[in-house]
């Protein structure tokens, strides 16, 4: 069982927007803005989209968007698109020894 | 151009033991805390170990603490993973990642591949 809990799967139509939650504890994400979100396409290695709640690397489309509230962080894209088909994972520093913790991941299904 | 290039993966049996590598091009590695993840086949992402950029800090998960020894040669621009009685359950991909800061990765390598099975 992973740390920080995510829904198996999501989906949405192009144009439409969704919201991917990440639900962790006081010790990860709700003690820290140290919230990251990667999308990783089949086969391929993870690519940063967010960090630290809602920073976007240069490059990363303005349509992927990070939040946080309490123990829960969410992962927003508007304006879906057909390559945003994906599978997305969150992650947070924690303070236990594990240092940093990653959901269980998300599949992204753009319909 | 920052590139992480993996090596060293392949099939081992149990109990036995390899060692992966990284070598880093494109950023200045001496200045870079680095890590391993790993990704069992068709499951998600699992933070292995960490080192800091002069080695001075070291963490580990629990699954792997005392099996798995981390390093790096900041001359050769290169980090280590040493994996000694390797478990069925330890098949993954193994990546290296750039700890950008706080726990983020902002780069990973494509992955090297260990299979653990008799």
């Amino acid at each position: 069982q992973s740390a920080l809990t995510q829904p198996a799967s999501v989906s949405g139509s192009p144009g439409q927007s969704i919201t991917i939650s990440c639900t962790g504890t006081s010790s990860d994400v709700g003690g820290y803005n140290y919230v990251s979100w990667y999308q990783q396409h089949p086969g391929k290695a993870p690519k940063l989209m967010i960090y630290e709640v809602s920073n976007r690397p240069s490059g990363v489309p303005d349509r992927f968007s990070g939040s946080k509230s309490g123990n829960t962080a969410s992962l927003t894209i508007s304006g879906l698109q057909a390559e945003d088909e994906a599978d997305y994972y969150c992650s947070s520093y924690t303070s236990s020894s594990t240092l940093v913790v990653f959901g269980g991941g998300t599949k992204l299904t753009v319909l | 151009e920052v590139q992480l290039v993996e090596s060293g993966g392949g099939l081992v049996q149990p109990g036995g033991s390899l060692r992966l590598s990284c070598a880093a091009s494109g950023f200045t590695f001496s200045s870079y805390s680095m890590n391993w993840v790993r990704q069992a086949p068709g499951k998600g992402l699992e933070w292995v170990s960490y080192i800091s950029s002069s080695s001075s800090t070291i963490y580990y998960a629990d699954s792997v603490k005392g099996r798995f020894t981390i390093s790096r040669d900041n001359a050769k621009n290169s980090l280590y993973l040493q994996m000694n009685s390797l478990r069925d359950e330890d098949t993954a991909v193994y990546y290296c990642a750039r700890d950008d800061s706080s726990g983020y990765y902002g780069y990973w390598g494509q992955g090297t591949l260990v299979t653990v099975s008799s």
